[in-house]
């Protein structure tokens, strides 16, 4: 069964601090996303990644940064944490191709005061 | 415009019951549809493709109108463990990136 696992359920951070969240997969997938989910506007993706160091900015990379130096492990840094960064944030990956499941980490909830 | 766009919800239906949802998209070069259900607090999780001739899954039945861009999903004889919000999602001409509709609440009540 396929595995993804993101670093920390809960979060809590202050305003200007650096953020970095892990996402780890198990299942050697080619691509893998973060996304954000806030209520009424669904899951934005925010970078996604189809191969080691590699990176294409989604819909919304302002104030976000990846990283992918190791095919299994996805790490999303918020350079500079701001309170309209507060959502929940969530990990998947797929293998490459046209109709592909994605499979999800349970997911980030950060809070920045 | 948002690229997907679902009816918030809540659906609230008794066990038993037929419901179904709809979805819109905006962009026609959208070339392949899923749904997803996510339950409070979790992950999203792939419910069943669809596909354009329409395709069933047990009580779950998905269809495609690519004349008038939108996706269906019904559920006949609902049960409560159907209570979730359903997501919508599309991908485009580039095979990486997919748009989520922001979701259809359902509750089953006994």
């Amino acid at each position: 069964d396929v595995k993804v696992t993101q670093s920390s359920r809960y979060l809590v951070k202050r305003t200007g601090e650096k953020v970095f969240l892990e996402c780890v997969q198990d299942m050697d997938h080619e691509n893998m996303f973060w996304y954000r989910q806030d209520p009424g506007l669904g899951l934005r993706l925010i970078y996604f990644s189809y191969d080691v160091k590699m990176k294409e900015k989604g819909d919304i990379p302002e104030g976000y940064s990846v990283s992918r130096e190791k095919k299994e492990r996805f790490s999303l840094i918020l350079e500079s944490a701001s309170t309209n960064q507060t959502s929940m944030y969530l990990c998947a990956s797929s293998r490459p191709g046209r109709i592909i499941k994605q499979y999800f980490g349970p997911g980030t909830r950060l809070t920045v005061t | 415009r948002k690229e997907v766009e679902q009816d918030p919800g809540p659906f609230n239906v008794p066990e038993g019951a037929t419901v179904a949802f709809n979805c819109t998209y905006s962009n026609s070069a959208s070339q392949s549809f899923f749904w997803y259900r996510q339950d409070c607090r979790k992950e999203p999780k792939l419910l069943m493709s669809v596909y354009s001739s329409g395709n069933e899954d047990g009580r779950f039945t998905a269809q495609l109108n690519r004349a008038s861009q939108y996706i269906s999903l019904l559920i006949r004889d609902s049960k409560l463990s159907d209570s979730a919000t359903y997501l919508c999602v599309v991908n485009l001409y580039n095979f990486n990136k997919f748009y989520f509709g922001s979701g259809t609440k359902l509750n089953v009540k006994p």
